[in-house]
């Protein structure tokens, strides 16, 4: 599977938009993008997945770059309860691991 | 529809005893998936079964652990005379197919253990 790598913090205020990049440049043309968050000490959450197009639900957006080498998870409107690591993964088609990297923990502030 | 259910939510142990973690799958989803995390790190894939077989088992450490998934009942980690470095969460998921197909994993909310 593709190595990802993504910034281990940010910040985000209340409210407003939170996106959260992540790099996987050696990714290969089967291989889809999943996002999943883990809120404090709970089970890992999936939030979005996709493999060329960008993805929209209920809970957020992935803009995957045209060449696939980066993407972007956008929450549009962050909330505090948004807090939490976030984990880009990247899937290689026939394969049925996730690998979980340390991923980006995203505050969430008043 | 009930989530993935995981029990125990904490499990205490004394060094050589044995921990069985069990994990049901939600309703009508088939492919199950052990992780490990350890204290302050991410999550490790252990063991990919289906019903009655195990698929994948290659991040399982080669002694003292085993998994199962019987037709009927819940999925079962087994850890034998757990020592104090099996101390962690154990995450069960599952999904209606595999996951190689671009479907979803639907991650339970996890059995920590603790070995004393």
């Amino acid at each position: 599977d593709a190595k990802t790598t993504q910034p281990p913090s940010m910040d985000c205020a209340e409210g407003r938009a939170a996106n959260l990049p992540c790099n996987h440049s050696t990714i290969s043309g089967n291989e889809y993008v999943y996002w999943y968050r883990q809120i404090h000490s709970q089970g890992p959450q999936y939030i979005i997945h996709g493999l060329k197009n960008n993805e929209t639900n209920e809970m957020a957006s992935l803009i995957i770059t045209e060449d696939r080498k980066s993407s972007t998870l956008i929450l549009p409107h962050a909330t505090l309860r948004d807090t939490a690591v976030y984990y880009c993964i990247a899937l290689q088609g026939g394969s049925e691991k996730l690998v979980f990297g340390k991923g980006t923990k995203l505050t969430v502030n008043p | 529809n009930a989530g993935v259910m995981q029990n125990p939510r904490h499990l205490v142990r004394r060094r050589g005893q044995e921990a069985r973690l069990r994990c049901s799958p939600m309703k009508g989803h088939s492919h199950v998936y052990w992780y490990r995390q350890l204290p302050e790190e991410g999550l490790k894939f252990m063991v990919y079964l289906q019903k009655e077989n195990i698929i994948d088992e290659s991040g399982m450490p080669k002694e003292r652990f085993s998994a199962e998934f019987p037709k009927e009942g819940p999925s079962i980690l087994r850890i034998q005379q757990v020592v104090r470095g099996d101390s962690a969460a154990y995450f069960c998921a599952s999904s209606p197919q595999a996951l190689s197909g671009a479907n979803v994993l639907t991650f339970g909310a996890g059995s920590r253990l603790t070995v004393l």
